[in-house]
């Protein structure tokens, strides 16, 4: 059974504060990664969508980076504020048919002003 | 654009009851599929649609249907409502059935059974 792990569970941050958490996958028909902003009484908000080997993205004080051979990414927030509070989710699709999705179970950041 | 719509925000049903759960999307989005959220897992997917007249299992169907009769609407029936189904329901939709293009989010149906 294929599993997406995200670590930490939950972070708590002071406002300011640079952080970044990790989603691993098995790297073996890996077609794309998605990560999402799921704040508290919403619904998720696509923040990327990577597919390749050494891809990075930014948007903001967000970034992304993706190794597909070792299996995992990364979400960085740089300098984070109270509005960077949310759940961040990553969605893996293996072998690119439509059915294949796994989520992982997220990482909860708090940051305190 | 309204984006992706569902109805109702929250239901009660009994144990044997069926409903539907309504999902609307006005972006003429290719992919639209239907999500639970139970606490302590992540998002599981029922099922999904890559077009009009197709539609497919994800990893947790039994106890739902779907159909896809429109580009925009992708309903979820619950035939005989469990115990089980107590959850939080996400459709999303995507422009492509490839996993290059993000997902759009509903705001979600809260639903109890007892």
């Amino acid at each position: 059974i294929l599993n997406v792990e995200q670590s930490p569970q939950s972070l708590h941050v002071q406002e300011g504060d640079s952080t970044n958490f990790t989603c691993s996958f098995p790297s073996s028909n890996f077609y794309a990664l998605h990560w999402y902003r799921w704040e508290t009484a919403k619904s998720p908000e696509a923040l990327f969508v990577m597919t390749l080997n050494g891809d990075e993205k930014k948007k903001g004080r967000i970034s992304a980076t993706l190794n597909t051979k070792e299996g995992y990414s990364y979400l960085y927030i740089k300098g984070s504020q109270p509005e960077d509070s949310a759940t961040y989710l990553c969605l893996m699709n293996y072998g690119g048919s439509q059915g294949n999705l796994i989520f992982g179970k997220g990482t909860k950041l708090s940051v305190k002003p | 654009n309204a984006g992706v719509t569902q109805t109702p925000k929250f239901q009660v049903l009994k144990t044997g009851q069926s409903m539907t759960l309504q999902c609307a999307q006005d972006m003429n989005h290719e992919y639209m599929s239907w999500y639970r959220q139970d606490p302590g897992m992540g998002l599981r997917l029922i099922h999904y649609s890559v077009g009009a007249g197709i539609t497919d299992q994800g990893e947790v169907p039994n106890g739902y249907n779907v159909s896809r009769s429109t580009t925009e609407d992708f309903p979820l029936r619950l035939l005989s409502a469990a115990p089980s189904q107590t959850s939080v329901y996400f459709c999303a939709s995507s422009f492509s059935a490839r996993f290059t293009y993000e997902q759009y989010f509903g705001p979600g149906t809260r639903l109890t059974v007892t």
